[in-house]
């Protein structure tokens, strides 16, 4: 067990909807990063957020945004759903700001868009 | 230049073996070269992970081996064990400005039978 936690763990939703991934990181952690993992993009960095401020922002498409609350945990909103999102996303956290911190991953949240 | 190529794409190994996975890239910026170990139904896991500036780095049965003028890099697992059969990504990142140039490979199936 990472210590990081993902709600929900499954998500089954249609086409043109909005859905909320939520993470938790571990305790003592500050960054939160975003991962979406597909069958025909692979893994992919979405973007990482440290105390709060957005810190790094990769592949993330313009439907998709995120964010951190002051206790940390983050969200990562999905709108305009297209067949193609479905995906596992993965949150991780660490307790650094960059790479150079071990990141711990969390168990995903599927999602299938139908 | 942003692709992180990686091969095998499945790998069978009798316990006891020694597994090998190689990857390669193209943009010189990348200076940060993780491998992460993945379960079916678990997030990825940091396994090792290398700087240019050295040519090989070990932790416990894992290997890294750096080539740099040949931009190739590569895992081994020594005395591999069935516990060890999961799907392992390469990663390329530049630490600087990992927004942009963070990639992974597609990732190789491991299999070690007993």
């Amino acid at each position: 067990d990472s210590g990081v936690t993902q709600t929900p763990k499954h998500l089954i939703t249609a086409t043109g909807q909005r859905v909320t991934l939520r993470c938790s990181p571990r305790s003592g952690d500050l960054s939160v990063y975003w991962y979406q993992q597909s069958l025909d993009q692979g893994l992919q960095f979405l973007i990482q957020y440290y105390n709060g401020e957005e810190r790094a922002k990769g592949n993330i498409l313009e439907r998709f945004s995120a964010q951190q609350f002051p206790d940390l945990h983050s969200e990562l909103n999905l709108s305009s759903l297209e067949l193609g999102d479905s995906a596992l996303y993965f949150c991780a956290s660490s307790v650094g700001n960059s790479l150079i911190y071990e990141q711990y991953f969390g168990p995903g949240t599927r999602l299938t868009v139908t | 230049q942003q692709q992180v190529k990686q091969s095998p794409q499945s790998l069978i190994v009798q316990k006891g073996g020694i597994s090998i996975i190689n990857c390669a890239y193209e943009n010189t910026a990348f200076d940060y070269f993780p491998w992460y170990q993945q379960f079916p139904g678990k997030g990825p896991a940091l396994l090792i992970a290398i700087r240019p500036d050295v040519s090989e780095k070990k932790e416990g049965r894992f290997t890294i081996s750096f080539n740099k003028s040949a931009k190739q890099f590569s895992l081994h697992i020594m005395d591999s064990q069935p516990g060890d059969s999961a799907t392992y990504f390469c990663a390329a990142i530049d630490r600087d400005n990992y927004g942009q140039n963070f990639v992974f490979g597609p990732g190789t199936r491991l299999s070690v039978l007993p």
